[in-house]
């Protein structure tokens, strides 16, 4: 029973293409976020949602847009990819987007999904 | 949010206490110690957090020093699975923005388990 799931795990596509990852959390929780981890291994944020309202967006392309249609969702569509774009991309949730309320401020991620752009 | 330096590896035996340090010697008083760990090919993992005083959960213990410039995580017993990157972030947790989900991964530390 899977707590936040992603698909695809792997996707392999050629430069120019138009691609998309969905994540689904099943934790009721109201935040969601995308990061990026490149070649070298630094996890980056990307974005972040608060009941469905983008709160956080990084210094990213505008080629990456994110959709959420509900708190348990949110996806990534990339335009135009390009070489660089290759990357694991990790989904994560957590209830509200920081310690208030008395939560503990975790992150849950998913297992990732691997793209790689030729 | 502060900026953390671990060392790039250490290791330990199966069976022991690993104990992985973390700096963080610009950290205000706001900012809490955060650690996860990514084991080869999984999304990070959530580890123990804390703001002044030492933390014990079921996976590890965080030992936060007197002047929060520094904090150690100990796995108490490690084995072959504890094998990953481990992660020690600080973290300002301002009053419900969305500055808060700002989690900046550093380097981290990778702790190898020998048999």
């Amino acid at each position: 029973d899977t707590a936040v799931s992603q698909t695809p795990k792997y996707l392999v596509t050629q430069m120019g293409n138009d691609k998309s990852i969905k994540c689904e959390q099943n934790l009721g929780h109201d935040t969601m976020y995308w990061y990026k981890q490149d070649s070298k291994k630094f996890l980056k944020i990307m974005f972040s949602y608060n009941n469905k309202e983008l709160i956080i967006n990084e210094t990213v392309p505008n080629r990456f847009s994110p959709k959420s249609p509900d708190k348990a969702h949110l996806n990534l569509h990339i335009n135009s990819l390009e070489l660089g774009d290759s990357a694991v991309y990790f989904c994560a949730s957590s209830q509200g987007p920081g310690l208030a309320g008395g939560g503990t401020g975790e992150l849950f991620f998913g297992e990732g999904s691997r793209l790689t752009v030729l | 949010d502060a900026k953390t330096t671990q060392p790039p590896s250490m290791d330990c035996a199966e069976g022991r206490a690993a104990n992985l340090p973390c700096n963080h010697s610009t950290i205000s008083g706001n900012e809490y110690v955060y650690w996860y760990r990514q084991i080869h090919s999984q999304g990070p993992q959530y580890i123990i957090h804390g703001l002044k005083n030492n933390e014990t959960n079921e996976m590890a213990s965080l030992i936060i020093t007197e002047d929060r410039k520094s904090s150690t995580l100990i796995l108490p017993h490690a084995t072959l699975r504890d094998t990953a990157v481990y992660y020690c972030i600080v973290r300002v947790d301002h009053a419900y923005t969305g500055a808060n989900s700002k989690l900046t991964f550093g380097k981290g530390i990778t702790l190898s388990v020998r048999p």
